[in-house]
């Protein structure tokens, strides 16, 4: 049971905008930790998405973005093409655990 | 650049230990921050455990405390993980992850192995 909690699924339209919600606590994203988030196709091994909150490594479209508040942070995908349906995860630490976590996943399906 | 590549799928019984080796080039192991995740079919990512590079210590999940190990061997630059007292429910691909820029409470996992499939059967 991880400690940071996120939508099983979400999906929409090619073109539009979707977000995938990252919930935690205290002692994770709301305790000022880096929030970093992975895609993952099917059969392959994740893939770095967004560092840092915000940060896009190089080769990252641009239509991929990151933000946090709180105790949660979020990823939005803007213009959603098909070749972004996939698994997104996203990564914190936890201070009262002292472990890294991952949330739980969200699958994105472009309808 | 970073390339990680682990070596291949294991079948064990139940009870039995396993080691997975992930071979670093472009860096040293002692360099990077080296990680370990699983992935048990059709669920999430769980992180086991990783190198701190501000205390030099690696720590562990604590559900897999007493039972997992990382090591490195720098003659070789390679990067281990050992599991010991295998159970059904340690059947999963596991994964070797590092970055460049990594420190006691933020790794960004820029790099990553191709994963490998450890079965524990009877």
């Amino acid at each position: 049971q991880s400690v940071l909690t996120q939508p099983p699924s979400v999906s929409g339209a090619p073109g539009q905008r979707v977000t995938i919600s990252c919930t935690g606590s205290s002692s994770n994203i709301g305790a000022g930790y880096d929030v970093h988030w992975y895609q993952q196709l099917p059969g392959t091994a994740p893939k770095l998405l967004i560092y840092g909150d915000t940060n896009r490594p190089s080769g990252v479209p641009d239509r991929f973005s990151g933000s946090k508040s709180g105790t949660s942070a979020s990823l939005a995908i803007t213009g959603l093409q098909a070749e972004d349906e996939a698994d997104y995860y996203c990564h914190s630490y936890d201070s009262s655990l002292r472990n890294f976590v991952f949330g739980t996943g969200t699958k994105v399906t472009s309808l | 650049q970073v390339q990680l590549v682990q070596s291949g799928a294991e079948v064990k019984k139940p009870g039995a230990s396993v080691k997975v080796s992930c071979k670093v080039s472009g860096y040293t192991p002692s360099e990077l921050s080296m990680h370990w995740v699983r992935q048990a079919d059709g669920k999430g990512l769980e992180w086991m455990g990783g190198f701190d590079p501000e205390d030099g210590e690696t720590i562990y999940a604590q559900k897999l405390q007493g039972r997992v190990t990382m090591t490195e061997d720098t003659s070789t630059n390679t990067a281990y993980m050992e599991l010991s007292s295998l159970r059904a429910e340690d059947t999963a691909i596991y994964f070797c992850v590092t970055g460049l820029y990594c420190s006691g409470t933020s790794c960004p996992g820029n790099y990553w192995g191709q994963g490998t499939l450890v079965t524990v059967s009877s």
